[in-house]
């Protein structure tokens, strides 16, 4: 099963918004909405984000989005935050009964 | 509270074994599904395994056949025996709860080195 492809990096300013794709096959991201987001500062576990692709856990702030057209799937960052600058994984359920995570994208705050 | 605590880790030469445990609490451990999911330094996150609340179990091929994951409710605990270690194998090791598809509770992980 190969890794969902995400840019390695994206930036943005406070305030502004940023998007980040995660792209699959319809034998994953395509097939289920069962994509979900994480978002990991440096040393620390993984924290849900987002789920089922735009279902947001209780606590994460509505500046996080997510969405998916097809094999891609995406999340928004709006109203950037210091606080965001982080690195973020997403994730799908794939038909083989498993799970493949995006090769993770560092998300800095200029 | 909900947390996960891991334990086990550490170094072992190639070849060799090695059995993670994590200790559940703050929630009805019988119901849930649970994961390891692990990262190599530098790296990204890698699934390898998950049990289900009814005891089934799937794994990653980088893993199917060395590895081995398994449950103790009344211990709220979810193991990993992880056999034939290679170098690849290095990286922390977290257990992490399954709800909805995803993993929405995640323990602070332990790291494994696998190196002679």
């Amino acid at each position: 099963q190969s890794a969902l492809t995400q840019p390695p990096s994206v930036s943005g300013s406070p305030g502004q918004s940023v998007t980040i794709s995660c792209t699959g096959t319809s034998s994953d991201v395509g097939i289920y909405n069962r994509v979900s987001w994480y978002q990991q500062p440096p040393g620390t576990a993984p924290k849900l984000i987002i789920y089922e692709v735009s279902k947001r856990p209780s606590g994460v702030p509505d500046r996080f989005s997510g969405s998916k057209s097809g094999n891609t799937a995406s999340l928004t960052i709006s109203g950037l935050q210091a606080e965001d600058d982080s690195d973020y994984y997403c994730s799908s359920f794939t038909s083989s009964t498993t799970w493949v995570f995006g090769g993770g994208t560092k998300l800095t705050v200029l | 509270e909900l947390q996960l605590v891991e334990s086990g880790g550490g170094l072992v030469q190639p070849g060799g074994s090695l059995r993670l445990s994590c200790v559940a609490s703050g929630f009805t451990f019988s119901g849930y599904h649970m994961n390891w999911v692990r990262q190599a330094p530098g790296k990204g996150l890698e699934w390898i395994s998950y049990v289900g609340s009814g005891n089934n179990m799937w794994y990653a091929d980088s893993v199917k056949g060395r590895f081995t994951i398994s449950r103790d409710n009344a211990k709220n605990s979810v193991f990993l025996q992880m056999n034939s270690l290679r170098a690849e194998d290095t990286a922390v090791y977290y257990c992490a709860k399954d709800e909805d598809w995803a993993f929405d509770s995640w323990g602070q992980g332990t790291l494994v080195t696998v190196s002679s």
